[in-house]
């Protein structure tokens, strides 16, 4: 069964300083992992993705996310955060029926 | 740049009551979903539709639910009969063929509220 798990409900970080927001996997076969933004009153909107190639993706709005096959995570990180990066942050996985499942989400708080 | 266009953004309906939320996809999208979101919950896979009939379904998606593509441009999600443990944040996607994140698109979400 395919799932996904983000540990932390909440991170905080001051502006500027880098951001990390995590997640581990479990998948049975090649994982195709995804991060979406959710910002107030819109819909999920997507960053970036994990198919196959180089372990670090580089996406949307300066965020990047590495693949550890070893650690079976793929956190989410920017070098500098911004007030703006503020929103909820869904990790997923696909399976191959073309289904998502998500995490929980973590609520991004930058603080000027 | 296209989207997925869900209304209305809030709806409040009584327990009991039958509801449906309505969704636009993307024009030349083929496939189609239904997501959840119970406040403070992480987002489930309700549905997916294609070729005019249901794909796959997951357990949360019981005879209550149904869905519909009336007129070639819709896409709904009916409840027939409300509970209270309905009440979420309903989110509908549509899909084409390749695209960056596999041509996938969420609209903004229908807050669904029972009472």
């Amino acid at each position: 069964a395919q799932s996904v798990a983000q540990p932390e409900d909440q991170v905080n970080v001051a502006e500027g300083n880098p951001l990390t927001v995590k997640c581990t996997y479990s998948v049975s076969g090649n994982p195709y992992l995804f991060w979406y933004v959710q910002y107030p009153n819109r819909g999920l909107q997507f960053l970036l993705k994990y198919i196959t190639g180089d372990n670090l993706v580089k996406g949307s709005y300066g965020f990047e996310a590495e693949f550890n096959k070893s650690q079976t995570s793929f956190h989410l990180k920017k070098p500098t955060a911004l007030v703006s990066d503020s929103a909820l942050y869904f990790c997923a996985v696909r399976d191959a029926g073309n289904q998502f499942y998500f995490g929980t989400g973590t609520s991004l708080t930058v603080i000027p | 740049e296209p989207e997925v266009t869900q209304t209305p953004s809030h709806q409040v309906t009584q327990m009991g009551q039958e509801v449906i939320l309505r969704c636009v996809p993307i024009s030349n999208h083929l496939y189609f979903y239904w997501y959840r979101q119970i406040l403070g919950q992480k987002v489930e896979f309700l549905v997916s539709f294609y070729n005019n009939e249901i794909s796959e379904k997951s357990e949360i998606f019981d005879d209550q639910f149904s869905v519909e593509r009336p007129d070639g441009s819709n896409f709904t999600l009916k409840i027939r009969s409300t509970k209270l443990e309905d009440s979420a944040m309903y989110f509908c996607a549509s899909r084409g063929r390749g695209g960056g994140n596999y041509g996938y698109t969420f609209g903004s979400g229908t807050r669904l509220t029972v009472v």
